[in-house]
């Protein structure tokens, strides 16, 4: 079975900290994608970073920065100095071939 | 990246009706999805809108319900048939692009009243 858990359900913090996002996933393939989504207030979903099974390189982007660990199978979002335009759900998904699930969502809370 | 857009972007419908929901991408693309946000929550997926044949639903979903169409590989359509209060939501198109990224349109927000 696929399952993607959040276990953290709402984060608030001040601005300037750095806040870290968890993301579990159980899948039995050795081939998968991984996924981070943001959904503002506005309500679409903005696609952030795609990572594939084989490769367990972190990534940097700007503040944005990833953990790909295969041997907890966990893939952390941290957003460093984080800012109030950072306020958001950020949805972890995992997609097996053709179907994306997601996880339950994480709401963020940057307070000013 | 593909860029996808929705129409309409919202709409208040009055139960019983039915609402078609428009799909329209900026590139071919092979597969397209159809999902739902209810209030609160995660996204599900409803259905893969085939190109040239039936969609394929998820556990949950049926034909009847939910009747979708592909006609070629940059539209879609979903219709919400016989609407209830249960079915207000965000109903999102998404796509796969060649890199397999996936990308979501804005979304269409239906209040059944």
């Amino acid at each position: 079975a696929q399952k993607v858990t959040q276990a953290q359900t709402e984060i608030s913090v001040v601005e300037k900290e750095d806040v870290t996002l968890d993301c579990v996933y159980e899948t039995r393939d050795t081939t998968y994608y991984l996924f981070w989504y943001k959904q503002p207030p506005s309500g679409e979903l903005v696609f952030l970073i795609r990572r594939n099974s084989f490769d367990e390189q972190n990534e940097i982007s700007g503040r944005y920065s990833w953990n790909f660990q295969k041997s907890t199978s966990s893939f952390n979002f941290t957003i460093t100095a984080s800012q109030v335009v950072d306020s958001a759900v950020y949805f972890c998904a995992l997609r097996r071939r053709d179907k994306i699930i997601f996880g339950k969502g994480t709401r963020l809370h940057i307070l000013p | 990246s593909a860029v996808i857009s929705q129409k309409p972007s919202r709409d208040i419908c009055q139960r019983g009706t039915s609402l078609t929901i428009q799909c329209q991408v900026d590139s071919q693309v092979t597969m397209m999805f159809w999902y739902r946000q209810q209030p609160g929550q995660s996204l599900t997926l409803i259905a893969t809108a085939n190109q040239g044949s039936e969609a394929t639903y998820e556990s949950g979903f049926v034909i009847d319900k939910f009747p979708i169409s592909r006609p070629n590989l940059t539209f879609s359509t979903l219709t919400v048939s016989n609407m209830s209060p249960e079915d207000s939501s965000i109903y999102l198109c998404s796509v796969v692009s060649g890199s397999y990224e996936q990308y979501f349109g804005p979304g269409t927000r239906l209040t059944v009243t």
